[in-house]
């Protein structure tokens, strides 16, 4: 069965500190892969996705992913975290290609701290 | 609609009582999903929507759980005899299609006591 492992239960860093976030998958085959956002008190919000192409993926708020095929991975960075990047981040993959529109399988997420 | 809406947006029952969860997708998106999510769990999927019929229902957790949609448009979540173990943030996404990704609803929070 598909999975998707998120490492890091908890990180806490203090602001400008960077941020990596792991993220693995396994799935052999062609996959779609996300990160998700769920700000304290908010739903879940996209944001990044990697369908095809450049496997550098840039998203809203300065967070950037880099899909590695031979690792299985998705990582999740950004250079210098704010106070406001205080959230719980989902990666999420979906292996239904083809046109479908299956479910995304998530991890359990990763909570970030940010200090002041 | 602008978003995706669910309510309500919180519900106590009572253990052996039936509940339903409604969910509103954005207006067009013909995919409609739930997920559960439990504190330190993530999100669990528990069924997908292509239009009215559901194609994937492999995540409910047992047959006290059912969901339907009418019309293309709204669904509804129901559990039968809930239990405590059924606590928990019920989520519906719609998407118009998988390219764009999910839009989430706020949730229902269940609590069973």
């Amino acid at each position: 069965a598909q999975s998707v492992s998120q490492h890091n239960h908890h990180v806490i860093l203090s602001e400008a500190a960077s941020l990596e976030l792991g993220c693995n998958y396994s799935y052999g085959g062609t996959v779609n892969l996300f990160w998700y956002v769920q700000y304290p008190g908010q739903h879940l919000q996209l944001l990044l996705k990697y369908f095809s192409g450049d496997p550098l993926v840039k998203g809203i708020k300065g967070f950037e992913a880099e899909f590695i095929k031979s690792k299985f991975s998705f990582n999740l960075r950004k250079p210098s975290v704010q106070w406001s990047d205080t959230a719980e981040y989902f990666c999420a993959v979906n292996a239904n290609v083809g046109g479908s529109q299956g479910n995304l399988i998530f991890g359990k997420g990763t909570k970030l701290s940010v200090k002041p | 609609g602008a978003g995706v809406s669910q309510s309500p947006s919180n519900k106590v029952t009572e253990k052996g009582k039936d509940v339903e969860l409604r969910c509103d997708p954005i207006s067009g998106h013909t995919a409609l999903y739930w997920y559960r999510q439990s504190l330190g769990q993530g999100l669990e999927f528990l069924i997908y929507f292509q239009g009215n019929s559901a194609p994937d229902k492999s995540g409910l957790p047992s047959d006290r759980f059912s969901a339907e949609r009418t019309g293309g448009s709204v669904s509804t979540l129901t559990i039968q005899r809930t239990q405590q173990e059924d606590s928990a943030v019920y989520l519906c996404a719609s998407s118009l299609r998988l390219l764009s990704g999910y839009t989430f609803g706020s949730g229902t929070r269940l609590t069973v006591v």
